[in-house]
Formats: structure tokens, sequence, C-alpha cells
């Protein structure tokens, strides 16, 4: 079945350092939508990607999807702490297959 | 528009009972998904109502069910509960307008313990 990785599982950043996830998919993607879950929280929307090579920023965030569409990343320049939460990847065909996440702690 | 709603919030229950959970969609949402929230197994699709009808699956046993009603809003059933099925239950809605892949809106979710 589909499969959506996503590394590293966790990253510590001081403030003010550069962090990237990156999410793989075992089959090519339609699109690529990207949350964040702040901790205790839900996961909240924040892009999808759908073009093959696309790159969409918001603020400090950059997210990019790949060539082949079966990879994407994710780039926050300069963490704040406002940033702490697990990154999730999410794709698919019939339903929505969520990566593993990437849980960011900023260290102030 | 209000955000989509889960109740209960927390719940305890053991062994053998079975419970239900309730997602009021975002109005005008007619997709309601549901996804079971681990530790060890991350985020899992459980399944997906739109017009009242199952369109999409996870892999999850059938003591696992759901059902929607006329006003978009879901209802989940676990049956004879399992000490793994201890998890937050997340609903998410969306408008479905491109197909059962849209954004999905998350509701906070109905943090389930089971003893």
């Amino acid at each position: 079945g589909q499969q959506v990785m996503q590394i590293p599982q966790y990253q510590h950043v001081q403030e003010g350092e550069d962090f990237t996830t990156y999410c793989n998919s075992s089959t090519t993607l339609s699109n690529i939508q990207w949350y964040k879950q702040r901790p205790g929280g839900h996961p909240v929307f924040l892009i999808q990607l759908v073009k093959s090579g696309e790159v969409k920023k918001q603020k400090r965030l950059t997210f990019q999807f790949g060539e082949a569409k079966k990879n994407s990343s994710l780039h926050i320049t300069a963490t704040q702490t406002t940033d702490v939460g697990t990154y999730f990847c999410a794709g698919g065909a019939n339903n929505l297959f969520f990566g593993t996440g990437t849980r960011l702690t900023v260290i102030p | 528009k209000a955000g989509v709603t889960q109740t209960p919030r927390y719940l305890i229950k053991t062994r053998g009972q079975q419970v239900t959970l309730s997602c009021s969609p975002i109005s005008g949402h007619r997709s309601v998904s549901w996804y079971q929230q681990t530790p060890g197994q991350g985020l899992q699709f459980l399944f997906e109502y739109f017009s009242e009808t199952q369109r999409n699956k996870g892999n999850f046993p059938g003591r696992f069910s759901g059902r929607q009603f006329s006003n978009s809003r879901s209802e989940m059933n676990v049956s004879t509960l399992e000490l793994g099925d201890s998890a937050l239950y997340l609903c998410a809605s969306s408008p479905r307008l491109t197909g059962s892949t849209d954004t999905q809106y998350f509701g906070p979710g109905t943090r389930l313990t089971v003893l």
C-alpha cells in the first residue's frame, strides 16, 4: 500500500537556526499538503502544492514539490519559538495518507 | 464560519465497552473523515463519509464504524474496546470540491482512554 515517510522524526534547533523536513511517497501524488500540529492541538492546514517542481513561500516557510511528484520538503528560515510543533505532509489518491511527521523543538 | 466541533473532548472507557463519538463539520462541508492518532502509529485514516455514504475506508477492523446524517454531522462507533484503541480521534471536514483529497479542516479531537 501507499506509504508516506518523513525525515527526520525529531529535530531540535536553536532559535534562529534553519529547519528542513523531507517527505517521500512510495507512489506519485496528485498533490501534496502540509499541516502543522501544535503540542496538544490538532493538525492545521498550511499549504497545498499541485504542480511538479512547484515552490511556494509563506513568510519564513518554503515548500517544494519534487519534479517526479513523489517527494516534498518544508524549509523554515530562522526558526522562532512559535514554530514548535509537528509538521505533517499528506497526499494520496482516494484518501489522504499522512506522513509520519517531524516534531520540531526550538530552544530559545 | 464556526470550525469543526467534536464531542465529547475526553472519554474514559473500559475494555469491552463501546463508544460513540460525534462530529459536526464546518457549515457547507459535506465530507467528513475520521482519523486515529497515536504516538506509535501516527495519523491514520479510518474512513470518509460524503452525502451519507462511506466513500473510503482505511485498514481498521470492523469494530470501527461510522455514519453520516443528512445534515452532514457524523458519528463514529467503536465496539468491544481494546487497550490499543486508546488514541486521539480526529474528525476533519472538507468541501470535497476536487475529490477525497481536499484540504482537511480538523476538529479538536476526542481523547479516548481505554482502561
